[in-house]
């Protein structure tokens, strides 16, 4: 079965802390994207990648950076986290536009 | 610009009863369409989805919706609901260019009694 890996759960974080949140496919996906989901807001796209090394700002990349030096992973970078960034983290993939996206467990980060 | 609306943010129905949820979208040309779900603490899961041919498609778990292109809607329905499929259900668009992206709409929490 085909799978997006969130390397955690639950993360308790500082206030000011650097922090990185993974994410790993195992599909060949060339698409990935990390989401942030908050009530009443539903999903909206912080960054995405469409090649190793490539990467573009989606709604909300304010405070966000990513990297991607692999083709199967995809890493989230708050560069100093805030308490505004606590809040549910989505990784997804896709082969194309049509194939709809594979997403993660999700990160519940907490910044304290 | 692309747009997805669910106009319930919560829904109750009991055990049994049919289930509707509403979705209407804002795009240009044919758009691909899809319904996801979400449990509880979990990621989301593809239910169904569309892109071209017939406009009534079915998907996993029983739920089918249907595209009406003069309504710019894409409703998910199943006729009868079960104790598990109380979650968090959300409507996305997305477009054959570009990176793929998907519009993701606000979501609509459904609860079931018993």
């Amino acid at each position: 079965d085909v799978k997006v890996t969130q390397s955690s759960r639950y993360l308790v974080k500082r206030t000011g802390e650097k922090v990185f949140l993974e994410c790993v496919q195992d599909m060949d996906h060339e698409n990935m994207f990390w989401y942030r989901q908050d009530p009443g807001l539903g999903l909206r796209l912080i960054y995405f990648s469409y090649d190793v090394k490539m990467k573009e700002k989606g709604d909300i990349p304010e405070g966000y950076s990513v990297s991607r030096e692999k083709k199967e992973r995809f890493s989230l970078i708050l560069e100093s986290a805030s308490t505004n960034q606590t809040s549910m983290y989505l990784c997804a993939s896709t082969l194309g536009g049509g194939y709809g996206y594979t997403f993660g467990s999700g990160t519940r980060l907490t910044v304290v | 610009a692309q747009s997805v609306t669910q106009p319930d943010i919560h829904i109750t129905v009991s055990e049994g009863a049919s289930l509707e949820l509403r979705c209407n979208y804002s795009y240009g040309a044919t758009p691909y369409l899809f319904w996801y779900v979400q449990s509880p603490g979990q990621g989301l899961q593809l239910l169904l989805k569309y892109f071209s041919g017939d406009t009534l498609v079915q998907g996993i778990k029983g739920f089918e919706a249907e595209f009406k292109r003069s309504q710019s809607s894409f409703n998910l329905r199943k006729p009868s609901v079960h104790w598990s499929d109380a979650a968090e259900y959300f409507c996305a668009v997305g477009s054959s260019g570009g990176y793929n992206k998907l519009i993701f709409g606000a979501g609509t929490r459904l609860a079931v009694h018993p």
